[in-house]
């Protein structure tokens, strides 16, 4: 069955500090994908990333970078220097075949940044 | 990038009424759209798949006759919530898929009843 979690349902760091959210996911496929999505205060999603099951090979895109280890099951997201508009709610998600590829969602994780 | 939007994007309503939320998908078709529903500090459940010209897809626990979902072209779907119940409260959010690793979201509609 498909499944997403995210352990952490709140981080606060300070400014410049970095954070890493962890995301674990569990499917019996080995065709899948998996996401992340920031969603602000005003609600609306934001698409981070999409990674498929058969690209292992991390991410970095500015201050973002992902950490995908198929052995673990892990899909983490890691934010240096983090900034005060980082302030959201993230989430990661999963695709599998077996889903039908709907898009499930993990928990999120809040992450609070201070000045 | 291709945009979704969805309308309106707050409603508030009396219990007992019924409330239509359109999604569209504005530059693109999609033959498949999806409906999350979100409670506060919650993480967006999956209701139900709308594929064009067919019935929706409802997932386990959801009411379908309660939620219709109407999918008639391929650039809108709509959910009406019929009876409203203040526990309806929820913020909706639709999603218009183009292939099968790619899904725009919309902006969400946020619906009070009273």
């Amino acid at each position: 069955a498909q499944k997403v979690t995210q352990a952490q349902t709140e981080i606060s760091v300070v400014e410049k500090e970095d954070v890493t959210l962890d995301c674990v996911y569990e499917t019996r496929d080995t065709t899948y994908y998996l996401f992340w999505y920031k969603q602000p205060p005003s609600g609306e999603l934001v698409f981070l990333i999409r990674r498929n099951s058969f690209d292992e090979q991390n991410e970095i895109s500015g201050r973002y970078s992902w950490n995908f280890q198929k052995s673990t099951s892990s899909f983490n997201f890691t934010i240096t220097a983090s900034q005060v508009v980082d302030s959201a709610v993230y989430f990661c998600a999963l695709s599998d075949n077996t889903g039908g590829f709907k898009t499930i969602f993990g928990a999120g994780t809040r992450l609070f940044v201070k000045a | 990038g291709a945009v979704v939007s969805q309308h309106p994007s707050w409603v508030i309503c009396k219990s007992g009424t019924s409330v239509k939320i359109e999604c569209r998908s504005l530059d693109f078709q999609a033959t498949t759209m999806f409906w999350y529903r979100q409670f506060p500090k919650q993480s967006l459940m999956l209701m139900a798949t709308s594929n064009e010209g067919s019935k929706a897809t409802y997932e386990q626990g959801v009411e379908k006759d309660k939620f219709l979902i109407n999918h008639a072209s391929l650039t809108l779907s709509t959910l009406t919530v019929t009876s409203a119940h203040p526990e309806d409260s929820s913020f909706y959010i639709c999603s218009a898929r183009v292939i099968t690793d790619t899904q725009y979201f919309g902006p969400g509609t946020r619906l009070t009843v009273l």
